[in-house]
C-alpha cells in the first residue's frame, strides 16, 4: 500500500525559529504535494500545492520544497500563530493520502 | 465566496445507515472534483472519497469501500455522503472539501461530526 510518513510528530519551537517538517513517500510520486495547517477545532487550511506553490493570502514566511520521495515545509521564522498541526498529503486524480501530522508546540 | 456546509451528522447505532449532504455556493459547483475527509477524535486526517465534477468516477479509500457511496447532485449544487453499516471506528468529524486539479484541496467545510455508538 502507498503510504505517507510525516516526521517528526511533535516539534518543540520557539518564536523566530526557522522549522522544517518532512514528508516521505513510499515509492516515487509526482510532484503533487501539498501542506495543511490545522487549529483545534478548524478545518485543515491549504498552505502549499504542487510541492513548492504557496497558496494565496498564506504569508511567505511558508515554502515548500521536494521531489520524488521526499518533501518538506519550512518556516521561516516561526510566528505566535504558526504553533498548530501540519498535514502532508500526496495527492492526485483518484486520491489524496495524509500523513500523520506534525504537532508545532510552544518550546 | 466559497461556502462548503456540511449537515447531517448526529449519533447513529452501530450497523445503522446515515447520510451526509455538503451544500456548495461561491464558486461554479459543476466544474470541480469532491472530497470528503474524515478526522476521529484526537486523531488525524483521513480521506475517503472522491467524485469527479460529472459525478461519472467515484474513488474509495479501503477502510470505506462497499460501505460509503459518494454522489453529488449538480443541479443543487450539493454533495452527499451515504454512509452504510456504520461501525465504531466510524467515528469523526467529516469535511467536505473542493478539489481543484493540481491545486490540492483548498476550500473545506467546517465539519459534522457523527458518532456512532450504542
Amino acid at each position: 500500500d502507498f503510504q505517507v510518513t510525516q516526521s517528526p510528530s511533535t516539534l518543540s519551537a520557539s518564536v523566530g525559529d526557522r522549522v522544517t517538517i518532512t514528508c516521505r513517500a513510499s515509492q516515487s510520486i509526482s510532484s503533487w504535494v501539498a501542506w495543511y495547517q490545522q487549529k483545534p477545532g478548524k478545518a485543515p487550511k491549504l498552505l502549499i500545492y504542487k510541492a513548492s506553490s504557496l497558496e494565496s493570502g498564506v504569508p511567505s514566511r511558508f515554502s515548500g520544497s521536494g521531489s520524488g520521495t521526499e518533501f518538506s515545509l519550512t518556516i521561516s521564522s516561526l510566528q505566535p500563530d504558526d504553533f498548530a498541526t501540519y498535514y502532508c498529503q500526496q495527492y492526485n486524480n483518484y486520491s489524496g493520502t495524509f500523513g500523520q501530522g506534525t504537532k508545532v508546540e510552544i518550546k | 465566496q466559497v461556502q462548503l456546509v456540511e449537515s447531517g451528522g448526529g449519533v447513529v447505532q452501530p450497523g445503522r445507515s446515515l447520510r451526509l449532504s455538503c451544500a456548495a455556493s461561491g464558486f461554479t459547483f459543476s466544474i470541480y472534483a469532491m472530497h470528503w475527509v474524515r478526522q476521529a477524535p484526537g486523531g488525524g486526517l483521513e480521506w475517503l472519497t472522491l467524485i469527479s465534477y460529472d459525478g461519472l468516477n467515484k474513488y474509495y479509500a479501503d477502510s470505506v469501500k462497499g460501505r460509503f457511496t459518494v454522489s453529488r447532485d449538480n443541479s443543487k449544487n450539493t454533495l452527499y455522503l451515504q454512509m452504510n453499516s456504520l461501525r465504531a471506528e466510524d467515528t469523526a468529524v467529516y469535511y467536505c472539501t473542493r478539489g481543484g486539479y493540481d491545486h490540492g484541496f483548498d476550500f473545506w467545510g467546517q465539519g459534522t461530526l457523527v458518532t456512532v455508538s450504542s
